[in-house]
Order: C-alpha cells, then structure tokens, then sequence
C-alpha cells in the first residue's frame, strides 16, 4: 500500500541547517510534495519536485530526491524561528490525483 | 493567502446538531478536496471532486455529506457526528497543470461535544 513516513520531530538552533527526510512507498508516484503549516493554520505548498529530477533549489530551500531508494529531503539553509512549523512531504499517488502525506515532521528552533 | 477560504474557521457543535462547512477557491480550479486532519495521524482524504462530480469518496461515514454545486464552491454537510470527528478538516483545490499542486484553504476547527 501506500505509506509516506517522516520522523516526527526536529530541533535545530538559529543560523543552522534543518534537513527534514521523508520516504515514500509508491515508485509510481511523478510528484512529491513538501507543504509548511504554522500553529493554526492550513497547509502552504513550499515546492513540488518531479520524479525525474533528483535536485531543486529555490532560495533557501533545497530538495534531494533519491528515487533508488524513495527517499526525499527539505534542507532549509539559515534556518529562522520562523520557520518553526510542521513540515509535510507528500506524494502524489492516489488514484484521483490526491496526495498521500506523512505524518508530519515538526520543526523546533532554538534561538 | 493561497485563494482557498473556508468557514467557518471554528465550529462546536453537540452530536444532534446539523452544520455545514464551507469552502471556496478563486483559483479556477477544477478539483476539490476535502481531507481530515487529526493529532498525530497523517491527513485523510474524504473527497474528491472533479468538475462537480464526485470521484472519491474514501469509506467516509454518511453523517459526512459533501456537496459540489459547481467548480468554485464545496461544502461538507454535518449531521449526528461523534466526539471522535473533532479535528481540522481541510479543503483543497488543484488544477491538472505539470505539477498538480494542492492548494489549501486555513482549515475549520471542529469540536463535537
């Protein structure tokens, strides 16, 4: 079946890097997402990668996709307390053009 | 702001009530979604529309009934719900471009006592 995993937390100081992981089951899948979403709120798309790239950069985030092994990474660069959320990857794998998520990887920062 | 709104953003309602949520995207897509979001489990699909005809329904139980009426606009109607149906729930929108992204509306906070 399909199955999106993610660890559940992440705690990195001010200034660092975060690099949040995500594997996914679903080889099939042409689409992965990672979606933000802020105390209260509802889920915001930061970037989508297509199955056949293994790389995209936008700003200060940095997707890494290794599809051998179905595993896909967000690496925030210079990582502000603004970017305290929970971090969602997704596939794009359901039969309606849903998407299939994890459970969420909720990112801490320290000042 | 994504062009997705939904309300109400809070909603209690007791377990004999009826409630409808709303959503509405300005976004000209022609799919919407809607997903549950509880603590500590990954977002559920409910629904899915598709140019206002129903293609999903994910074994959702009949006291959730959605309704379409037209590309721009979905509602969950709520009728006899149980205290375990407290949760977000989440509307979408997308449109069948290269990347099919999933536009979220800010989600309604429900609460059944």
């Amino acid at each position: 079946g399909e199955d999106v995993e993610q660890s559940l937390f992440l705690s990195v100081r001010e200034g660092d890097s975060s690099v949040i992981n995500c594997t996914y089951t679903d080889s099939s899948s042409t689409y992965l997402y990672w979606y933000k979403q802020e105390p209260g709120a509802g889920l915001q798309l930061l970037t989508y990668i297509f199955s056949n790239m293994d790389m995209k950069q936008d700003q200060r985030l940095t997707v890494l996709l290794n599809k051998k092994d179905k595993h896909l990474s967000l690496r925030i660069a210079d990582t502000q307390t603004g970017d305290s959320a929970i971090y969602f990857c997704a596939e794009l794998g359901g039969s309606q053009g849903n998407l299939i998520f994890g459970k969420g990887t909720k990112l801490s920062v320290k000042p | 702001e994504t062009g997705v709104t939904q309300t109400p953003r809070h909603l209690v309602m007791g377990m004999t009530n009826k409630k409808s949520l709303k959503c509405e995207q300005h976004l000209g897509h022609n799919a919407m979604y809607w997903y549950k979001q509880s603590a500590k489990k990954p977002l559920e699909l409910m629904f899915v529309y598709n140019f206002k005809e129903q293609t999903e329904n994910n074994s959702v139980p009949s006291r959730f009934s959605p309704e379409c009426p037209n590309s721009s606009h979905l509602f969950l109607h709520l009728h006899t719900l149980q205290p375990e149906d407290s949760a977000l729930y989440l509307c979408a929108s997308s449109h069948p471009s290269a990347g099919n992204e999933q536009f979220f509306g800010p989600g309604t906070r429900l609460t059944v006592l």
